[in-house]
Parts: C-alpha cells; sequence; structure tokens
C-alpha cells in the first residue's frame, strides 16, 4: 500500500526557507507512472497547488509561486522536497504531499492527486 | 490562472437525498476535472476524475459530469459518511486549481 509522510520543521521564522520532505513507502519514486507534488492548505481555507516533480527532475510550479518555489527529488532515498522561501505569515498552512498519474507516452502529468500524505501544520511565526 | 468556481459553497441536506455541487471554469477545460472529498483533520481524497472517471474504490453513488466550462458532481443517495468539504480540481493547464469547496452538512 503506497504511503507518503511529510516531515520537516512545524514552525518557521517570517523571511527564513520552509523544507519538506516527502518519504514514499511501498512504491518506487522513481515510476515513470507517477509525477510527485505539493499542495498547501491554510487553516480553514481551500486547497493552493504548489508545484510537481517528476523522477527525471523535471518541474512544474504555481505561477503565483514560482519565484520562491525549489521542488527537487532525490531517487536514492525514495523522497522528494520542498523548499519555499521568504515566507510570510501567509504561508502558514497544512503541507501536503500527494501522487499525480503521468502519461507514460508524453511524460507529462494529468495533474489530479489520487494519494495523498496525511499533512503537516506548518507555522510561520517569530 | 483558470479560476474555478464551486456552487452552493454549503449545502444541507438529509440521508438518503440526491445532491448536486456544481463547479464553473473561467474558460474551457475540456474534461480535465476532478473531485475530492476532505474530512475535518484530513487529506483530501480523489472520487471522480477527468470529469466522470470514477476512483477505484469510491462508491457508485457518486458520479461526475460535465464538460468545457461547467461540471457537477452527483451523490445519488446521501449516506451519513459523505457529510463533509468537497473541492473540484482543474488540471487542462500546466497550473492546476482548486474551487473554494462546497460543504455538505446534515440538515
Amino acid at each position: 500500500q503506497l504511503q507518503l509522510q511529510e516531515s520537516g520543521p512545524r514552525l518557521v521564522k517570517p523571511s527564513e526557507t520552509l523544507s519538506l520532505t516527502c518519504t514514499v513507502s511501498g512504491g518506487s519514486i522513481s515510476s515513470s507512472s507517477y509525477y510527485w507534488g505539493w499542495i498547501r492548505q491554510p487553516p480553514g481555507k481551500g486547497l493552493e497547488w504548489i508545484g510537481s516533480i517528476y523522477y527525471s527532475g523535471s518541474t512544474y510550479y504555481n505561477p503565483s509561486l514560482k519565484s520562491r518555489v525549489t521542488i527537487s527529488v532525490d531517487t536514492s532515498k525514495n523522497q522528494f522536497s520542498l523548499k519555499l522561501s521568504s515566507v510570510t505569515a501567509a504561508d502558514t498552512a497544512v503541507y501536503y504531499c500527494a501522487r499525480l498519474p503521468a502519461d507514460i507516452l508524453t511524460g507529462y502529468p494529468y495533474g489530479y492527486f489520487d494519494y495523498w500524505g496525511r499533512g503537516t501544520l506548518v507555522t510561520v511565526s517569530s | 490562472d483558470i479560476q474555478m468556481t464551486q456552487s452552493p459553497s454549503t449545502l444541507s441536506a438529509s440521508v438518503g437525498d440526491r445532491v448536486t455541487i456544481t463547479c464553473r471554469a473561467s474558460q474551457s477545460i475540456g474534461s480535465w476535472l476532478a473531485w475530492y472529498q476532505q474530512k475535518p483533520g484530513k487529506a483530501p481524497k480523489l472520487l471522480i476524475y477527468k470529469a466522470s472517471s470514477l476512483e477505484s474504490g469510491v462508491p457508485s453513488r457518486f458520479g461526475g459530469s460535465g464538460s468545457g466550462t461547467e461540471f457537477t458532481l452527483t451523490i445519488s443517495s446521501l449516506q451519513p459518511d459523505d457529510f463533509a468539504t468537497y473541492y473540484c480540481q482543474q488540471y487542462n493547464s500546466y497550473s492546476q486549481t482548486f474551487g473554494q469547496g462546497t460543504k455538505l452538512e446534515i440538515k
């Protein structure tokens, strides 16, 4: 059974960089059938896609966050990671990692999320 | 960016009711739409993809329809486990966006 688990600091100071890692178990992050992504949800609010990555390192980012986001993959550890720089209180949210099915013929993601981690609340505060 | 608008924002219904939630896109997205269910404190769960394809393991009382800019999620006979918040998501472009959510409450 596929499982995704987010890990990282729960409290980040304003202007610093938020760093999270998603560990995938029960499946290979190197599969050509899937992308891997990050989504966030501020308390009491809706969902916002942050970005997605393929095992090859190909990435897609939300244009509204692109200048501050870096997503990377470590296939040897079956993990992918998120870095969000220059955070403010508006970045306080539950951060989820998730899997996206991909079209193996084109190498492009379909764009929907079929497996999700449980999420981790990250608070930006001094 | 493609904007997704759900209606209603809140829906009150009873067990056994048939309910419909609507999602409208600001431009045509073909059939590239997914629906999710989220319960408090939990991650969203995929229900429907490609507008009308039922995810494996999801009960058949859930159904999706539509194309272009207007889509619906229908629950044919509400069960107690269905009271939750529902989100639509477009993935027509490489920048996916979600609707604001519809909270389904017990009447």
